[in-house]
């Protein structure tokens, strides 16, 4: 079975700080995929990142790093500089396997930066 | 920002009564989906569809049908609404299975 689980239910942090949202993700396939997408309070859900199994290559862009680490399952998201604009819910999602068309999402971490 | 309009955007229905929701897309994409969003859930897939007519559930599909007869439209019924589907839901559409989703605007919909 797949799952995506991150911890961090809320984070709060104040202006220009770092801060990493954690995803932990389980599945038996070797093939399989990850996501990243961003829920700003207007509502609306939008793509960030999407990374394959085979690729561990950190990436960034901007202030955005993403850490992905097969040996334990993670794939950690950084934001460095925290801005307000920042404030949002952040998911983590998995594809995987023969149910690859099936997109497991994590419950999301809710990150507020404080001004 | 891809061409996804789901209608309508708010709805208040009673316990029992048919709903459906209609999703459309002007990106010619194979997969649709829908998702449901509920607080400390995040998004559960309801049912997907990967072609015309071609659909499949989700993991929460228990209460809800799907259609699609053509590429542009996915509709989502709930034939007899009950109060435990309360939720926002999301439209979402993907070039491939393993691309990345665009989502719509999403409904908010109250079963009193």
């Amino acid at each position: 079975a797949q799952k995506v689980t991150q911890a961090q239910t809320e984070i709060s942090v104040v202006e220009k700080e770092d801060v990493t949202l954690d995803c932990v993700y389980e599945t038996r396939d070797t093939t399989y995929y990850l996501f990243w997408y961003k829920q700003p309070p207007s509502g609306e859900l939008v793509f960030l990142i999407r990374r394959n199994s085979f690729d561990e290559q950190n990436e960034i862009s901007g202030r955005y790093s993403w850490n992905f680490q097969k040996s334990t399952s993670s794939f950690n998201f950084t934001i460095t500089a925290s801005q307000v604009v920042d404030s949002a819910v952040y998911f983590c999602a998995l594809s995987a396997g023969q149910s690859y068309d099936k997109v497991i999402f994590g419950p999301g971490t809710s990150l507020s930066v404080i001004p | 920002d891809a061409g996804i309009t789901q209608s309508p955007r708010h709805k208040v229905t009673e316990t029992g009564t048919p709903v459906t929701l209609r999703c459309h897309q002007t990106e010619n994409h194979r997969y649709m989906y829908w998702y449901r969003q509920d607080p400390g859930h995040g998004l559960r897939l309801i049912h997907y569809s990967y072609g015309v007519k071609d659909t499949d559930k989700g993991e929460v599909s228990d209460g809800y049908s799907v259609s699609r007869s053509k590429t542009e439209d996915f509709l989502l019924t709930l034939e007899s609404a009950t109060s435990s589907q309360t939720s926002v839901y999301f439209c979402a559409i993907s070039e491939w299975a393993v691309s990345e989703q665009y989502f719509g605007p999403g409904t908010r919909l109250t079963v009193t």
